[in-house]
């Protein structure tokens, strides 16, 4: 089985920056992605990490450590509209695409 | 960017009967398509791989004649659930595998909240 742990809910303020970490323990371990779901809304995807260190894109990112069970997501400037549930999944195994979640960080920026 | 249809987005029902859900990806083909379902405030659950043209792979524990799926076509997948009872009321999401686009990024549909009266 799969052990996928987030914290379940973190506020910040608009402008700051906020890390959402994620462990977890998993067999066969092949890659780490995050979605942001806001909720009523189809997950959407920000990162897809496989080898151990930091993704960049924009004003999210993603690091891996394959050797810890950890990730984090890494969210800078933060918006009002960046308010959202975070979900850490892992895949694993020899099939492509499944995903395994964590129970997602609910984010709430103030203004 | 990627496009996941799904439909119905809300559909309540009556114990006993059975309810259709389909997933369409609009804008590129999906040979491998996926059905989650989501309880409040939890993770999403992985219920079952839909492969195109041949049987659907189940996580254990998940009833494949309670939730029967069909991979028909390289753009739809449909989930049944057979003679809903209260407690299959859940969020169902299903996703599609974005092969011809971004290798292993999956695109998600909006959702269906199912309620069993």
């Amino acid at each position: 089985g799969q052990n996928i742990d987030q914290p379940t809910e973190m506020t910040a303020t608009e402008g700051a920056i906020v890390q959402i970490n994620c462990t977890y323990q998993t067999s066969g371990f092949n890659g780490l992605f995050w979605y942001q779901q806001h909720a009523g809304e189809a997950p959407t995807f920000l990162s897809y990490n496989v080898l151990d260190g930091l993704e960049e894109k924009g004003r999210f990112s993603s690091f891996l450590s394959r050797s810890k069970g950890y990730s984090y997501l890494l969210l800078k400037e933060l918006q009002m509209k960046d308010s959202a549930s975070y979900l850490c999944a892992v895949t694993r195994g020899s099939t492509l695409g499944r995903l395994y979640f964590g129970r997602g960080t609910q984010l709430t920026v103030w203004p | 960017g990627a496009v996941v249809s799904q439909h119905p987005s809300r559909v309540i029902c009556k114990s006993g009967t059975s309810v259709k859900i389909e997933c369409r990806s609009l804008d590129f083909q999906a040979t491998t398509m996926f059905w989650y379902r989501q309880f409040p405030k939890k993770s999403l659950m992985l219920m079952a791989t839909s492969n195109e043209g041949s049987k659907a792979t189940y996580e254990q524990g998940v009833e494949k004649d309670k939730f029967l799926i069909n991979h028909a076509s390289l753009t739809l997948s449909t989930l049944t659930v057979t003679s809903a009872h209260p407690e299959d009321s859940s969020f169902y999401i299903c996703s599609a595998l974005g092969q011809t686009l971004a290798k292993n990024i999956q695109y998600f549909g909006a959702g269906t909240r199912l309620s069993v009266l």
